[in-house]
């Protein structure tokens, strides 16, 4: 167990339709990254957040949003779901927005798949 | 923007067959160079960080080294339990965040 965890481990959904998928860092940790992987693309960064703020985007769709909350735990919101949205969501968390020895740890992600 | 490639795709060694494994960067200022181990359905395991050329980490049987532009994963003598993707990744000198940016990874395959 990271210490990252990821709900739910598997969402099966129809296109069009709205999904929400749940982070909770690793124990004091205050930074979470967002990353879709897929088959051909590798791990694609979504957005970062730092203590509830918003701290950089990477290459996220308008269709999707993320938060963090007061208790650090953040959410991915994705929308209007396309067939190419099927992916594995992963969440990550590290302690700071600096430079860590380890990097991020993960969470064992989400794998959505869109029928 | 920053860039990682790693190659091959996937390599197929057999059981004690030592081989390497290429990651080419580019990036604004190396803050870190990430080596990470993925099974298959799971999150990205961390193995190494390399700060700066000439750097070199080890565990068990496998080594990471450094240079300006790439880093090599040596593994010596494998086993079937290293058979996992390898996913590189790089943090740049790019203001105050600090996002990875990932190369898509090498499948390696450890037959008995």
């Amino acid at each position: 167990d990271s210490g990252v965890t990821q709900t739910p481990k598997h969402l099966i959904t129809a296109t069009g339709q709205r999904v929400t998928l749940r982070c909770s860092p690793r124990s004091g940790d205050l930074s979470v990254y967002w990353y879709q992987q897929s088959l051909d693309q590798g791990l694609q960064f979504l957005i970062q957040y730092y203590n509830g703020e918003e701290r950089a985007k990477g290459n996220i769709l308008e269709r999707f949003s993320a938060q963090q909350f007061p208790d650090l735990h953040s959410e991915l919101n994705l929308s209007s779901l396309e067939l190419g949205d099927s992916a594995l969501y992963f969440c990550a968390s590290s302690g700071s927005t600096g430079i860590t020895n380890y990097g991020y740890t993960f969470g064992s992600g989400t794998r959505l798949t869109v029928v | 923007e920053d860039q990682v490639t790693q190659s091959p795709e996937a390599l197929r060694l057999q059981e004690g067959e030592s081989s390497s494994l290429n990651c080419s960067y580019t990036v604004s200022g190396l803050r870190g160079l990430f080596w990470y181990r993925q099974d298959p359905g799971k999150g990205p395991e961390f193995l190494f960080t390399l700060y700066s050329a000439g750097e070199e980490k080890e565990k068990e049987r496998l080594k990471a080294t450094l240079t300006k532009k790439e880093s090599f994963l040596h593994i010596t003598a494998p086993k079937p339990e290293d058979s996992a993707t390898y996913l590189c990744a790089v943090q740049g000198n790019t203001g105050a965040n600090s996002k990875l940016t990932f190369g898509k990874g090498i499948t390696l395959s450890v037959r008995p």
